[in-house]
């Protein structure tokens, strides 16, 4: 059973537009969401997270929408670049867990044409 | 800081032969780490759950045997692909969790770089 959906699972944008990227989960024991960006041939990397206390974290481009109550968060880039081209995976976790299991989306393939 | 590294980068065996994939932490240490595996354009799918001085956890249809996992002290786990096969070939990522208070940010999972294993 995934735990986490990801939508869409490929999206085209062009240079400048926005980029967004929606994810959604069940367990409502999950309290950090964290997304991460790869490179072909390389390890995710964290790009920015947020916890369900707020309902928006913006770094940079980058935006995250939380709906708690919808269970739904949501990545926005802004003014999208083709260096933004990447795969995008959405995570939930129970951060104070003993082990703290990352439960990943199944990526998102973002094209940025110039 | 938050630096992972992994050792190969990449590996070309034979099918038949083992092979060993290290996973360090760099400039902190780690109590869990994390095995992952990943097929061209899909989601990481976790393997194994290592933690210091411990038995590794094991995902459900993962072998025990054939990936043997040692997490031998708070910056170092390997991961020992036994009698590697062709299916065996993928992407092969670690991770490694940061307890609090060491300057970088708390309960974190840092990825390394990947490991590409292709078994002939």
């Amino acid at each position: 059973q995934q735990q986490v959906k990801q939508s869409p699972q490929s999206l085209i944008v062009q240079k400048g537009g926005i980029s967004i990227i929606n994810c959604a989960y069940e367990n409502t024991a999950f309290d950090y969401f964290p997304w991460y960006q790869q490179f072909p041939g390389k390890g995710p990397a964290l790009l920015i997270a947020i916890r369900p206390d707020v309902s928006e974290k913006k770094e940079g481009r980058f935006t995250i929408s939380f709906n708690k109550s919808a269970k739904q968060f949501s990545l926005h880039i802004m003014d999208s670049q083709p260096g933004d081209s990447a795969t995008y995976f959405c995570a939930a976790s129970i951060r104070g867990s003993t082990l703290g299991r990352l439960y990943f989306g199944r990526g998102t393939q973002l094209t940025v044409w110039p | 800081g938050a630096v992972v590294s992994q050792h190969p980068s990449w590996v070309i065996c034979k099918s038949g032969t083992s092979v060993k994939i290290e996973c360090r932490s760099l400039d902190f240490q780690a109590t869990t780490m994390f095995w992952y595996r990943q097929f061209p354009k899909q989601s990481l799918m976790l393997m194994a759950t290592s933690n210091e001085g411990s038995k590794a956890t094991y995902e459900q249809g993962v072998e025990k045997d054939k990936f043997l996992i040692n997490h031998a002290s708070l910056t170092l786990s390997t991961l020992t692909v036994t009698s590697a096969h062709p299916e065996d070939s993928s992407f092969y990522i670690c991770s490694a969790r940061a307890y609090k208070g060491q300057g970088v940010l708390d309960y974190e999972q840092y990825f390394g770089p990947g490991t590409r294993l292709t078994v002939t």
